[in-house]
């Protein structure tokens, strides 16, 4: 079955540092596409960056970039720089691409950057 | 430019009764989606449709029921609503058949409190 897990409920990083948010997932489906959503505490979700289980780099959007790492099915992922208005909730999201094209989300990530 | 429009943004309901909630998106995306949000639990799907005239059940999707009678309109109804569907509700749209990254644009959001 499909399934997104995301370990860590909160994280803080110190202002032009880097941070990781990881990020493991599972599913039969030999195609499916893994994304990244931010939501800020205005509500709206904003969809940051996308990774396709056939690709062979590693996607990047900016400051944004994902590390996938199909064999151990994780994807994280890596927000260079850190800013203020990166304090945010993160969410890890699946689509299978095959069949039903389901598409879930972890239980998400609460970042917080400090001044 | 509209993208995904949802209503009511807030409802307060009593248990028991029955409560529509409205989405429509201008994007002419074959896909839609139902996700609750709770804290703690990030996004759950509730219901989804690939395409007018199909639905599918999610992970969550008891208590709940949807239709596509158009690519446009997809709603979400509650027959008889209980106090564990108080929540966000957010409707979703994608483009999963058009070569793009598929992507999900939300709507933003409904807050239903149930009593």
């Amino acid at each position: 079955a499909q399934k997104i897990t995301q370990t860590q409920p909160g994280m803080f990083v110190q202002e032009k540092e880097a941070v990781t948010l990881d990020c493991t997932y599972d599913t039969s489906d030999p195609s499916y596409g893994l994304f990244w959503y931010k939501q800020p505490s205005s509500g709206e979700m904003i969809f940051l960056i996308y990774q396709g289980s056939y690709d062979q780099q590693n996607a990047t959007e900016g400051r944004y970039s994902l590390n996938f790492q199909k064999a151990r099915k994780s994807a994280n992922l890596v927000i260079s720089a850190s800013q203020l208005g990166d304090s945010a909730m993160y969410f890890c999201a699946m689509r299978e691409s095959s069949g039903t094209y389901k598409y879930i989300f972890g239980t998400g990530t609460r970042l917080k950057v400090l001044a | 430019i509209a993208g995904i429009t949802q209503a009511p943004t807030s409802q307060i309901l009593a248990a028991g009764r029955r409560m529509t909630l409205r989405c429509t998106q201008d994007m002419r995306h074959n896909a839609m989606y139902w996700y609750r949000q709770d804290l703690g639990l990030g996004l759950r799907l509730i219901h989804y449709s690939n395409t007018a005239g199909t639905t599918g059940k999610g992970e969550v999707p008891d208590g709940y029921s949807v239709s596509r009678a158009n690519t446009d309109d997809f709603p979400l109804t509650l027959a008889s609503a209980v106090p564990s569907q108080t929540s966000v509700y957010f409707c979703a749209s994608s483009d999963s058949f058009g070569g793009s990254t598929g992507e999900l644009f939300f709507g933003e959001g409904s807050r239903l409190t149930v009593l």
